[in-house]
């Protein structure tokens, strides 16, 4: 299947502080992205559509300002955490379509944030 | 929007046993429904899928089961092993959705030796 990379796989930072996490597809181009995000012994919850060239598409609740999404390119979405705070603490998972192999999903590593 | 439901939440079984994890989804026009395996802190790697044009699928020691009236789905694991012990999430995506996946809560299985 394709090949999905996320970094950093884990991040500690100070409350206040800005933590960006990056997400590329390495052997396949993906006009849309997604973002989830995990709590522990719990299920993925979307929290926003990156689009190549444009706005992302935010789910019911997640706020915008809060979560950047850059999708400057077909291989790279970014997310920022702004301004994080302890409750931010989570895991993070970004997925991309590959289009080769129709709609299935393919997932990153996940990053592992800790907000102290 | 889509609801998926899922059980059991947790799941175990002795080695060579079967396992089945059964969802429920609530839009009819949902029409793609994928499992995913993940392992602790790792991420979901997909196992099987399965269109709504097909009731079933099989692929080696697992199959998929679809029910388009009864709006619910199943995993079917056959001839169980311990590395086969993880969280299964099932998983289901609206038709003109835009390839959102709406995902169930999960399901503990272990495989006991």
């Amino acid at each position: 299947g394709a090949v999905v990379s996320q970094h950093p796989s884990r991040v500690i930072c100070k409350s206040g502080t800005s933590v960006k996490i990056e997400c590329r597809s390495l052997d396949f181009q993906a006009t849309t992205m997604f973002w989830y995000r995990q709590f522990p012994k719990q299920s993925l919850m979307l929290m926003a559509t990156s689009n190549e060239g444009s706005k992302a598409t935010y789910e019911q609740g997640v706020e915008k300002d809060k979560f950047l999404i850059n999708h400057a390119s077909l291989t790279l979405s970014t997310l920022t955490v702004t301004s994080a705070h302890p409750e931010d603490s989570s895991f993070y998972i970004c997925s991309a379509r590959d289009g080769r192999e129709n709609e299935k999903l393919f997932f990153g590593s996940g990053t592992q944030l800790s907000v102290l | 929007g889509e609801n998926v439901e899922q059980h059991p939440s947790t799941l175990s079984v002795q080695e060579g046993d079967s396992a089945v994890i059964k969802c429920t989804y609530s839009d009819s026009a949902s029409n793609y429904f994928p499992w995913y395996k993940q392992e602790l802190g790792k991420r979901p790697q997909l196992i099987i899928d399965i269109r709504s044009n097909v009731g079933e699928k099989k692929d080696q020691r697992i199959a998929v089961t679809l029910n388009k009236t009864a709006k619910h789905f199943s995993l079917h694991i056959t001839e169980t092993q311990p590395e086969d012990s993880a969280v299964y999430f099932c998983a289901a995506r609206l038709a003109g959705g835009g390839n959102k996946l709406t995902f169930g809560t999960g399901t503990q299985l272990k495989v006991e030796l």
